[in-house]
């Protein structure tokens, strides 16, 4: 059964500093992997979708790789602001579950201006 | 804004109470997921609509029952919930059930059991 997990489960940066949040499953036969942000009481806003065949996505300050034989998806923020605090989920898909979404636990991010 | 639309942003019911959440999307998208996320944990699915047919039901028990009247709409009827009920309710949608198709989700309808 696939696992997701996101270390650290809380990150302190102070604003200005590059942020590299880390996501690792332990089945590689996946389909894709999505990042989320998530704002304190609110729902999921959906910020990459990184196919299995792709190896970065990019989107403005925003930069997702993906070593899918190590299991492994970094999400890279440059000079972070404080409004990019939130918590950051990792979610996968892959061949045993199909188009079900499995999720990290998250990292919380706060960006200290 | 996001354009999955929930309502209401909270809500306060209790035990013997019936009530409805709604979710309305404009986007064209033909699937449609309900998920529930208890505080500090990840989402969980509870049901999956494609083309209006509910695909999957995450074996959810039967106080919890979807709707999906039209392909922009997806209701969820609440009847004898438990405390442990309480929890943000999120709706999502992407274009098709498929695997290659991000899913975008509603800010979500706070649910308190008393």
């Amino acid at each position: 059964k696939q696992e997701v997990t996101q270390i650290p489960a809380a990150l302190s940066v102070p604003e200005g500093e590059n942020l590299v949040l880390n996501c690792s499953f332990t089945d590689s036969a996946i389909y894709n992997l999505q990042w989320f942000r998530q704002d304190p009481g609110k729902g999921l806003t959906s910020l990459l979708l990184i196919q299995s065949s792709q190896r970065e996505q990019t989107s403005g300050r925003l930069n997702a790789s993906l070593d899918k034989s190590s299991g492994r998806s970094t999400l890279y923020i440059a000079a972070s602001q404080p409004g990019d605090s939130a918590t950051y989920l990792c979610a996968v898909r892959d061949e045993a579950a199909g188009n079900k979404l499995t999720f990290g636990g998250g990292t919380r991010v706060l960006v200290k201006p | 804004d996001t354009e999955v639309t929930q309502t209401p942003k909270h809500l306060v019911m209790g035990m013997t109470n019936k009530k409805s959440l709604k979710c309305e999307q404009h986007m064209g998208h033909r699937a449609m997921y309900w998920y529930k996320q208890k505080a500090k944990k990840p989402p969980e699915l509870m049901f999956v609509y494609s083309y209006e047919k509910l695909s999957i039901n995450e074996s959810v028990p039967s106080r919890f029952s979807p709707e999906c009247p039209n392909s922009s709409l997806l209701n969820l009827h609440l009847h004898a919930l438990q405390p442990e009920d309480s929890a943000l309710y999120l709706c999502a949608s992407s274009q098709h059930y498929r695997v290659d198709q991000p899913q975008h989700f509603g800010d979500g309808t706070r649910l308190s059991i008393l």
